[in-house]
């Protein structure tokens, strides 16, 4: 079972709804991140925190804005998505940003569909 | 930059059979290296990774990796394949050095064991 939680699992959306996505990490690591994983594409970091404070922002599109309150929980907020949004988004954790050697652990993913 | 390639997208082979996922990377610097793999509807599982030492890294699932620096490869490697080994396996990379910290990853290949 995987360490990291993601909430939902599946998403329907329309194009002018606010939905969040829930990520929850219980490893106790220091580094949180949103990646989007399309089909056929590598994946694409969105966003990296370390103990709290948000250190890359991928050239996102405002229309994504995560928040993170504290090191265990991240959150994705969406408003206004267009269909081309429509992707796996995956969440993970590591014991901080600068630990080279320490591999990512994932969530599952939402997978998130834009009508 | 650094940069990740995955030059198949499709692998198959038969069950029993050894079997082979390539990787290449180019860095600037020393790498670390990782495997992942991703079965369907789930995040992304942390197979193995090479930090140094030992050429040849171990990993779960009786994985195997062997570093190459002068051919700059990580091929990922396993003596028998298993149907379940079915899925799509990712390779990563980072450096330590620059702005570049964080995981670089392939655009991922799909292996099928075939029964």
């Amino acid at each position: 079972e995987t360490g990291v939680t993601q909430t939902p699992r599946h998403l329907v959306m329309g194009m002018t709804n606010k939905k969040s996505l829930k990520c929850e990490q219980h490893l106790g690591h220091n580094a949180m991140y949103w990646y989007k994983q399309s089909a056929k594409k590598p994946l694409e970091l969105m966003f990296v925190y370390n103990f709290k404070e948000q250190t890359e922002n991928n050239s996102v599109p405002s229309r994504f804005s995560p928040e993170c309150p504290n090191s265990s929980h991240l959150f994705l907020h969406l408003h206004t998505l267009q269909p081309e949004d429509s992707a796996l988004y995956l969440c993970a954790s590591s014991q901080d940003r600068d630990t080279y050697n320490s591999p990512l652990h994932f969530g599952n993913g939402t997978r998130l569909t834009v009508t | 930059a650094q940069s990740v390639a995955q030059p198949e997208d499709q692998v198959n082979v038969a069950e029993g059979n050894p079997l082979t996922v390539k990787c290449t990377y180019s860095v600037s610097g020393n790498p670390y290296l990782f495997w992942y793999v991703q079965y369907p509807n789930r995040g992304l599982q942390f197979l193995l990774k090479y930090i140094t030492g030992d050429n040849l890294v171990k990993g779960s699932y009786g994985f195997e990796a062997e570093f190459n620096k002068s051919q700059t490869s990580f091929h990922l490697k396993k003596p028998s394949a298993l149907v379940s080994d079915s899925a799509l396996y990712f390779c990563a990379v980072r450096v330590q050095t620059g702005s570049a910290r964080q995981l670089t990853f392939g655009s991922g290949t799909q292996l099928t064991v075939l029964p």
